[in-house]
C-alpha cells in the first residue's frame, strides 16, 4: 500500500540554517503531496502542497518539489527562524483517493535555536 | 469560517468511565476524519467518514470506541469504558470529498486524560 518515510527527529538548527527534511514515499502513479505543519498546542495546519510532477509548492518561505524519479517531496527553508518550531509531516492522498483519506509520516521535530 | 470546532479541549476522567469528543466540522465539507497523537504511537487515523456514512474504522483500537456522524455538521467520538492507555490528543479533521488535493483542516484537538 501507499506510504510515507520522514527523516527521523529531533533536528536542531540554529536561527538562518538551512533546512531541509527528506521524504520519501511508496506509491501507485503520481498522488498528491503535502507538508503539514503542527505547532505546540495546536493541531496541524497545511503548509504546502503540489498535485503534480515537479510542481513546486511553497508557503512562508518553505518549499518543496515533488520529484517522480526519485518519490521524493523534501521540504527545504533558506533561513530559519525561532518562530519555526514545530512538528512537520509529509503527507500523500492516493491516486485511488480512499474517500480522500490522507496517508501521514510519522513526523520530524524541529528546534531552532536563538 | 471559524474552522473545525472539537469540544472540550482537555478532558479528565477516570477509568472506567465514558467519553465522548465532539467535533464540528466545516460547514460544506463532505469528508471528516477522527485521529488519535501520542509520543509513542504518533498520529494514528481511527475512523473517517464520507457524506456522514463510515467508510473505514479498522484503526479503531477496540469496542470500547464508537464514533457516530448523525449529520453533516456534527460527529462523537465516544470511549466506554475508559482506560489509562487512551490518554492521548485526539483531532477531529474535515475536507471536500472530491478535493483530497486541498488536504484537510485539523481541528485543535481535544487533551484526554484517564486517571
Amino acid at each position: 500500500g501507499d506510504s510515507v518515510t520522514q527523516m527521523e527527529g529531533p533536528v536542531t538548527l540554529s536561527e538562518e540554517a538551512f533546512l531541509t527534511i527528506n521524504c520519501t514515499y511508496t506509491a501507485t502513479g503520481y498522488p498528491s503531496l503535502f507538508w503539514y505543519v503542527q505547532y505546540p498546542g495546536e493541531g496541524l495546519q497545511l503548509l504546502l502542497k503540489a498535485t503534480k510532477a515537479d510542481d513546486k509548492g511553497s508557503n512562508k518561505g518553505f518549499e518543496a518539489t515533488y520529484r517522480k524519479e526519485t518519490t521524493s517531496f523534501h521540504l527545504e527553508k533558506g533561513s530559519v527562524q525561532v518562530s519555526d518550531s514545530a512538528v512537520y509531516f509529509c503527507a500523500l492522498s492516493g491516486i485511488y483517493n480512499q474517500g480522500g483519506k490522507l496517508i501521514f509520516g510519522q513526523g520530524t521535530e524541529l528546534s531552532v535555536k536563538p | 469560517d471559524a474552522g473545525v470546532i472539537q469540544s472540550p479541549r482537555h478532558e479528565v476522567t477516570e477509568m472506567g468511565q465514558e467519553v465522548t469528543l465532539r467535533c464540528k466540522p466545516i460547514s460544506g465539507h463532505n469528508s471528516l476524519f477522527w485521529y488519535r497523537q501520542t509520543m509513542m504511537r504518533g498520529l494514528e487515523l481511527l475512523i473517517y467518514f464520507n457524506n456522514n456514512v463510515p467508510i473505514d474504522d479498522s484503526g479503531m483500537p477496540e469496542d470500547r470506541f464508537s464514533a457516530k456522524m448523525p449529520n453533516a455538521s456534527f460527529s462523537t467520538l465516544k470511549i466506554q469504558p475508559s482506560e489509562p492507555r487512551d490518554s492521548a490528543v485526539y483531532f477531529c479533521a474535515s475536507s471536500l470529498l472530491s478535493g483530497a488535493d486541498y488536504g484537510y483542516t485539523f481541528g485543535s484537538g481535544t487533551r484526554l486524560t484517564v486517571v
